[in-house]
């Protein structure tokens, strides 16, 4: 069946390191890979997306890098600051499932001071 | 804040009772999609509504409904209410029909009791 999933469920990084939140996914016919940030009290927040037939793509202090080999998704956030402290929503979107996003579980991101 | 405004806040009913929630959307967004976020189910699509007309559906009961208005804001009804439909009902809302990027509305906190 379908699973967009998460390997960890909780991650501390210290300040200024760079954080790592990885995703694994067993649909191959997903045409998009997203990552979503909640911060406590908030609802989700777009970070960013990648197609499905790019390997990287790099925003502001983020890094998604996309393995379809193993069908694995990672998010790389550089320099950790406080405010990145949220849960993580790695998700995805394909057009044979009628245009929704299908969330998977979140890690939840620790910045250790 | 995304644009998105949601109403009530907090919500307290009984078992059995209906309730109704709604979502504004950002000026402009055509799509109005809801959200149900519980501890042991992470978040979960239910609905899209694009300019009127339902366009997806996902895991949603029978007993829940919704509806966009010719303004586009959206109400949720929930009916038959029971303990397991307490959670967080998210409305997110985007400009077309496809949209990896969606806004989050703050969200409305529902409990069952």
């Amino acid at each position: 069946g379908e699973n967009v999933g998460l390997h960890l469920p909780t991650l501390s990084v210290q300040e200024g390191d760079n954080s790592i939140i990885n995703c694994a996914y067993s649909n191959s016919a997903s045409d998009y890979f997203i990552w979503y940030k909640q911060e406590s009290g908030k609802g989700p927040q777009f970070i960013i997306d990648i197609r499905s037939n790019m390997d990287k793509r790099q925003g502001q202090r983020v890094t998604v890098l996309l393995n379809k080999t193993v069908k694995h998704l990672s998010l790389q956030i550089a320099a950790t600051q406080p405010g990145d402290s949220a849960v993580y929503f790695c998700a995805e979107n394909s057009k044979n499932r009628d245009d929704k996003i299908i969330f998977g579980k979140g890690t939840r991101l620790h910045i250790l001071p | 804040d995304s644009g998105v405004t949601q109403t009530p806040k907090h919500l307290i009913t009984a078992t059995g009772q209906r309730v109704t929630l709604r979502c504004s959307p950002r000026s402009g967004d055509l799509s109005v999609y809801w959200y149900q976020q519980s501890l042991d189910q992470g978040l979960q699509f239910l609905i899209q509504y694009y300019n009127g007309e339902e366009r997806a559906k996902g895991n949603i009961l029978e007993r829940f409904s919704a509806q966009q208005f010719p303004d586009l804001h959206s109400e949720l009804n929930l009916s038959s209410l029971e303990l397991g439909d307490s959670a967080l009902y998210f409305c997110a809302s985007s400009p077309t029909l496809r949209d990896n990027e969606q806004f989050f509305g703050p969200g409305t906190r529902l409990t069952v009791l």
